[in-house]
């Protein structure tokens, strides 16, 4: 069985630019999550769906990020336009239950220049 | 709101010897723990965790964490470290009761010396 993908995994973009990540669950996941973690700081939590509907996005930063999540399947995660601070590793996670076990990504590093 | 301390972002320890890494949290509700490992290129993957049943939670290769509610401490434990240990560790913590989301540390980054 799969685990998590994402894709790309790694991005080099200029301020400004935009990007583009996306997330594949675990089939049959109907829980995913977003996380980014920034150069030496803890793993921050950006938003979760529960299939195709936004359950929590307390944790996105500002508007510039905006996260979909069509059919309840992939997800894809735009930052537009993005900024230095962006810089970071993105992971996906799913799980089956909202409390159960997370499946994490490799993660998709965004470098910022 | 809930969060969650490692101390030291650096553990270096002899190949054999013991292995702690220290995790703290806030809430005081006895949170969900957990311990996840990342090693390089891979993703997050979950150690153990501990969900208000036994205080002392066995995971996989070895590691062990004791929950310790007067400490609010759930630290990570290996007898005896091996160089495949060499990885990024992180503790997390999650409120109990219906969906709430999982709050990382800053990690822990183990080197493991021969």
């Amino acid at each position: 069985e799969a685990g998590v993908t994402q894709f790309p995994s790694h991005s080099v973009i200029e301020k400004g630019q935009t990007v583009t990540l996306r997330c594949d669950p675990i089939s049959g996941h109907d829980n995913l999550y977003w996380y980014r973690r920034v150069m030496g700081k803890e793993i921050k939590f950006l938003l979760h769906f529960v299939k195709e509907s936004k359950q929590d996005e307390s944790g996105m930063p500002n508007n510039r990020f905006l996260a979909e999540r069509t059919g309840g399947t992939y997800s894809t995660l735009k930052v537009q336009p993005a900024e230095l601070e962006d810089s970071g590793v993105y992971f996906c996670a799913s799980s089956q239950g909202a409390g159960g076990e997370l499946f994490f990504g490799e993660g998709s590093r965004l470098t910022v220049l | 709101a809930q969060s969650v301390t490692q101390l030291g972002s650096h553990v270096s320890v002899s190949e054999g010897a013991l292995v702690l890494l220290r995790c703290n949290y806030s809430s005081s509700v006895p949170p969900y723990l957990f311990w996840y490992v990342q090693y390089p290129n891979q993703g997050l993957q979950l150690l153990l965790k501990y969900t208000s049943a036994a205080t002392l939670v066995k995971g996989i290769n070895g590691f062990e964490a004791e929950f310790k509610k007067s400490e609010t401490s759930f630290h990570l434990t290996k007898p005896s470290a091996h160089m495949s240990d060499a990885a990024e560790y992180f503790c997390a913590a999650q409120n109990s009761g219906g969906y709430q989301k999982v709050t990382f540390g800053t990690g822990t980054k183990l080197q493991v010396i021969p």
